[in-house]
């Protein structure tokens, strides 16, 4: 399977501001995925990264607010806009493509994020 | 779209005992996961398990895609296998969009 670093794990942001998460993937994969879990709960997906054109956005989430690039098959990012303490959560990227089972996910570390 | 439901929410057992997660799943799906989620946040794959059954070590898991569920089966537990246990399905048109149940939270005592 593939190896997914995430910077930074985590931080500790004031409202207000905006935090850039990195994904990077050792191996170059078909489809990139940002998922958000907040404290207690389990994983939302927010959007599909799309390599060469805009990220699909899933209910809920705008572009606006969660700006996503994914420059290359490796290595995508995503923005958390004018942060306020609901963001407090966990942000994990996933990736398919990467083993045999063609459709499998294999997830990043994760980046903790609470916001002040 | 799709609906999970994770049974049951929450349990607790001592060392040594066995097990068994649901997953019940509302439309077909191309593919299922079981992932635990260890206290740092690491989501670790278990299983992919579309459909049939797969064996790792203590762990096991079976999908009967055509009744829609999926079961993940623990023996003989250790206080290790405590955390998070998340089933996640792709529907059929979902493209690669996971979506995730609510979570089985195992506590595992010495």
């Amino acid at each position: 399977s593939a190896v997914i670093s995430q910077k930074p794990s985590r931080d500790i942001c004031q409202r207000g501001t905006s935090l850039t998460i990195q994904c990077q993937v050792d191996s170059q994969v078909t489809m990139m995925f940002w998922y958000r879990q907040q404290p207690g709960q389990s994983l939302t997906l927010i959007a599909t990264a799309n390599q060469g054109s805009e990220a699909t956005y899933e209910s809920g989430f705008v572009i606006d607010k969660f700006p996503i690039s994914r420059p290359n098959l490796t290595f995508s990012t995503l923005t958390v806009s004018n942060m306020s303490p609901e963001d407090s959560s966990i942000y994990l990227c996933s990736v398919e493509g990467a083993s045999g089972e063609y459709n499998e996910q294999f997830f990043g570390p994760g980046t903790r994020l609470t916001v002040l | 779209g799709i609906q999970v439901e994770q049974s049951p929410p929450d349990l607790i057992l001592q060392e040594g005992a066995n097990s068994t997660l649901r997953c019940n799943f509302s439309d077909s799906v191309n593919n299922l996961q079981w992932f635990h989620q260890n206290p740092w946040g690491q989501l670790i794959n278990l299983f992919y398990i579309p459909s049939g059954t797969k064996q790792n070590g203590r762990l096991s898991a079976t999908t009967v895609a055509t009744e829609r569920y999926s079961l993940l089966y623990i023996s003989s537990s250790q206080t290790t296998d405590s955390g998070v246990y998340f089933c996640a399905v792709e529907g059929g048109t979902s493209y690669g969009k996971l979506t995730f149940g609510q979570g089985t939270i195992l506590t595992v005592h010495p």
